[in-house]
């Protein structure tokens, strides 16, 4: 089945440390998202890829950053200077470049700080 | 600027109907979708509108008024499983950023 898969479901980042969540997508999707949710809180873009080799800030990229190497992967790393970083973090993915397809979203990470 | 807004909170009684409100400001708009999140899951498709008028699907239907910037999602049948939050997101024209809502937290009672 296709689908989008993220890990770790569980991270723990030391202070000072950069770490990488992984997103792997087998739905043949030309956009892919990242996203950072907080408790009782809605979706806040973090960045965005429309295709490979190209991605865009989105609201809250500071402290953030990703690559788009390949089509099913985008991984992103939460850097030393993210200071708040404890969050529920999703990636999504959608059809079109345009919009007007539905986003298809992994089961995401909890990122909590040691 | 670029907002969303829907109710923080809403309860029902099992078996009841349900209205979820949300009223957006873009610049330009490209598509409202709705979304269902149980606690600590992914968000999960559940309709889309781009046309004035109402989408019905099974016991879920979707509103959408562009000239108000208003949509609403109606829930009828309330069943338990129902309590989660419901997103709201509009994609403004010439994007593919997805903008959400902050989200509406329901409660369906026995």
């Amino acid at each position: 089945d296709g689908g989008i898969t993220q890990s770790p479901k569980y991270l723990f980042r030391k202070e000072g440390q950069n770490v990488t969540l992984s997103c792997e997508q087998n739905l043949n999707h030309d956009a892919m998202y990242w996203y950072r949710q907080d408790p009782g809180q809605g979706l806040r873009l973090i960045y965005y890829s429309q295709i490979v080799n190209d991605f865009q800030k989105g609201d809250i990229a500071e402290g953030y950053s990703v690559s788009r190497e390949k089509k099913e992967s985008f991984p992103l790393t939460v850097t030393s200077a993210q200071k708040n970083p404890t969050a529920f973090y999703l990636c999504a993915s959608s059809e079109a470049r345009g919009g007007k397809q539905p986003q298809h979203f992994g089961d995401g990470t909890r990122l909590s700080i040691l | 600027g670029q907002n969303i807004d829907q109710p923080t909170e809403m309860t029902a009684t099992e078996g009841a109907i349900v209205q979820i409100n949300c009223t957006y400001q873009t610049s330009g708009f490209n598509g409202l979708f709705w979304y269902q999140q149980h606690a600590g899951e992914a968000p999960t498709f559940l309709s889309y509108n781009v046309l004035d008028g109402l989408e019905e699907k099974g016991r879920f239907s979707s509103f959408l008024s562009r000239s108000k910037g208003y949509s609403y999602l109606l829930l009828k049948e309330l069943q338990m499983k129902d309590s989660a939050s419901y997103l709201c997101a509009v994609i403004p024209s010439g994007t593919y950023k997805y903008i959400f809502g902050t989200g509406t937290r329901l409660k369906v009672l026995a």
